[in-house]
């Protein structure tokens, strides 16, 4: 079946620093890959979102580039902010018949001043 | 436009009673999803319908558990006598169409967090 796993958290960083949030996945066919990012209190958001091997999901400065060699969607942004403080959540879509969604367990990102 | 709106946004019941969990989704949206969210378990896929049909129920957790879509739009979610397990954010969602050969963006609604005590 599908499967997605992505790094604990919870993510510390200072602002400014750099941010890698690492998602891999097992899937048959060929999925399509997203992050999804939920703030407090708020509902789940689509940040990005590839469709085929090699796109490169691009959103708010954060990217995330669809390794097929490696089965990866690794989540990556150059300086990140404290507004980035929420939760990250790699999920995979594929079509059979339907297409529905499965999700990683989430990383919780804190951004501190 | 609004987007996906759910009710209540939290809900405290006792262990035994019935819930109902309510999703209005986007206009003209025919796809409309259900998840919950478990403390430490990520979001897990519980049904969904396209139109007002259901074709697999096979995610829901028990037999306790059923939804239903009136209209093409207005879907319930129904927890029948809870069980402290069943304490979650449940999650629904909607999208534009499905099994089109593309993938269509589910748009999600803010959740109604459940407490089972």
């Amino acid at each position: 079946g599908n499967s997605v796993t992505q790094m604990e958290g919870p993510v510390t960083l200072s602002e400014e620093a750099f941010l890698t949030i690492n998602c891999t996945y097992t899937a048959t066919g060929y999925p399509s890959l997203f992050w999804y990012v939920q703030y407090p209190g708020e509902g789940l958001q689509l940040l990005l979102k590839a469709t085929k091997a090699d796109d490169k999901g691009s959103n708010k400065g954060f990217e995330a580039t669809y390794r097929k060699e490696t089965t990866s969607f690794h989540l990556e942004k150059g300086s990140v902010q404290v507004s980035d403080s929420a939760v990250y959540f790699c999920a995979l879509g594929t079509l059979s018949g339907y297409s529905t969604l499965t999700f990683g367990k989430g990383t919780m990102l804190l951004v501190s001043p | 436009g609004a987007g996906v709106s759910q009710s209540p946004s939290n809900k405290v019941t006792e262990k035994g009673k019935d819930v109902e969990l309510r999703c209005d989704p986007i206009s003209g949206h025919t796809a409309l999803y259900w998840y919950r969210q478990s403390l430490g378990q990520g979001l897990e896929f519980l049904i969904y319908f396209q139109g007002n049909s259901a074709p697999d129920k096979s995610g829901l957790p028990s037999d306790r558990f059923s939804a239903e879509r009136t209209g093409g739009s207005v879907s319930t979610l129904t927890i029948q006598r809870t069980q402290q397990e069943d304490s979650a954010v449940y999650l629904c969602a909607s999208s534009l169409k499905i099994g089109t050969g593309d993938y269509n963006e589910q748009f999600f609604g803010p959740g109604t967090r459940l407490t089972v005590l």
